[in-house]
């Protein structure tokens, strides 16, 4: 079965500047999860998602990020304006449900460069 | 609130040597604990998890780990490490009724031939 998928892989931009990345979780897949990996941490968990509802996004700055996950499907994390600090890598992340939350299955990731 | 420490920033190994990394976490119920590896460029693959039952856990690559309540730890083993072992491994804690994963800083492991 194919794995989650993340585009881009990749990306640089300037401060201010936004930002959008897309997530495509295993498919039959309810729940979506978005993290931040900042160099030399642990990924932390910025937005959870049961089909498409929010089930938690406390540690999201809701200032400047925001999440969608209209369908139930795909997922889009957006950052406007960027910060330096939002540099770092973002995982999407999905298991079959929220009650197994502990089966996740990660992508590779997009790694940010804000400059 | 949940949370993992992970005492050891990067740890080298010789190749053919065991491996103990260290993970302490504190949780007031009875925590799910997991060992994630991230290898460069690539996602995280979950290497083993314990929710209950026996204290040693076996997992894929040849890693083991044991939770031990009393010094609250889940320290990963593994008896002979390979090159291709090296990563950065990340141990986490979640639980039932707070359905989300909350990860330690990570080691990172080099092995040397």
């Amino acid at each position: 079965e194919a794995g989650v998928a993340q585009s881009p892989r990749y990306k640089i931009i300037e401060k201010r500047q936004s930002v959008a990345f897309w997530c495509n979780p295993i498919s039959g897949h309810a729940t979506l999860y978005w993290y931040q990996q900042i160099l030399g941490q642990g990924p932390k968990l910025l937005i959870q998602f049961q089909n498409n509802g929010v089930v938690d996004d406390s540690q999201l700055p809701k200032d400047r990020f925001s999440a969608e996950r209209l369908k139930g499907v795909d997922s889009t994390l957006k950052i406007q304006p960027a910060k330096l600090e939002d540099s770092a890598v973002y995982l999407c992340a999905s298991s079959l449900t929220l009650l197994t939350f502990y089966e996740q299955y990660f992508g590779p990731g997009t790694r940010l460069t804000v400059t | 609130a949940q949370s993992v420490t992970q005492p050891d920033i990067h740890i080298t190994v010789s190749e053919g040597a065991s491996l103990e990394l260290r993970c302490n976490y504190s949780y007031g119920a009875t925590p799910y604990l997991f060992w994630y590896v991230q290898s460069p460029g690539q996602g995280l693959q979950l290497l083993l998890k314990y929710f209950s039952g026996d204290t040693l856990v076996q997992g894929i690559k040849g890693f083991e780990a044991e939770f031990k309540r009393s010094q609250s730890s889940f320290n990963l083993r593994k008896p002979s490490v390979h090159w291709s072992d090296a990563a950065e491994y990340f141990c986490a804690v979640g639980a039932q009724g707070n359905e989300k994963l909350t990860f330690g800083t990570g080691t990172r492991l080099t092995i040397i031939p």
